[in-house]
């Protein structure tokens, strides 16, 4: 059974850039949540995907939206990057959905200059 | 965002020592979870509660789901070095059935 997979590792970006990071769920989890975790923070929740819908945002901008495809894989996207998005992007998968028994991803640790 | 008050911030211990952490919170919570964060990875479920005063073990791990349904504890036994890492709470509110909301970590540290 393969677990969740992020990509890139790392990534160094500049203000007013743009990101994509991708998620691969666990083998047969149909839920994709997104955090961000700053520095010495926990996470926090920025939204939730199930069957290629948005399922739930937490307080985060527009500039914050996400995709799921029909392999439940996901991908976050940020838009017009400020300094304080640096930070380490988890993505967690879960099944069914409502389950709070979420398998977290290595993590993504993007860095805005 | 929202975060559980969780204490203390980071704990210095010598190996075999009992450890306890815990969470409070203003708000009740239908489930409270308790996780573990290594260095460059994300956080693994440890032991999650579903019921006020429900006590689970996970090993040498103990937790409890406080009556008030405002507060967690989380107890380690025997500490080993590798029990080192970030824990972290999290709670389910019980008007979401998909938003968890976390503690800001306790880290614990094994003095050598």
């Amino acid at each position: 059974e393969t677990g969740v997979t992020q990509s890139p590792t790392h990534l160094i970006k500049t203000r007013g850039q743009q990101v994509t990071l991708r998620c691969s769920s666990q083998s047969g989890h149909n839920t994709v949540s997104w955090y961000q975790q700053a520095l010495g923070q926990g996470p926090q929740f920025i939204f939730q995907y199930y069957r290629e819908e948005e399922n739930g945002r937490g307080n985060f901008p527009p500039r914050f939206s996400g995709l799921q495809f029909p392999n439940y894989s996901s991908e976050l996207n940020v838009n017009a990057l400020e300094l304080d998005d640096s930070a380490l992007y988890l993505c967690a998968s879960s099944y069914p959905l409502g389950s709070d028994t979420q398998y977290f991803g290595p993590g993504t640790r993007l860095t805005v200059l | 965002g929202q975060q559980l008050n969780q204490s203390p911030q980071s704990m210095f211990i010598q190996e075999g020592e009992d450890v306890s952490m815990n969470c409070t919170s203003s708000s009740i919570f239908n489930t409270w979870l308790w996780y573990k964060q290594d260095p460059g990875e994300g956080p693994v479920l440890l032991i999650a509660l579903y019921k006020a005063g429900e006590l689970t073990s996970n090993g040498r791990l103990t937790a409890q789901f406080g009556i008030t349904r405002k507060d967690s504890f989380l107890n380690i036994s025997a500490s080993i070095p590798s029990d080192v890492g970030i824990y972290f709470c999290a709670g389910q509110l019980p008007d979401s059935n998909y938003q968890l909301i976390w503690g800001a970590g306790t880290k614990l540290i094994i003095k050598p």
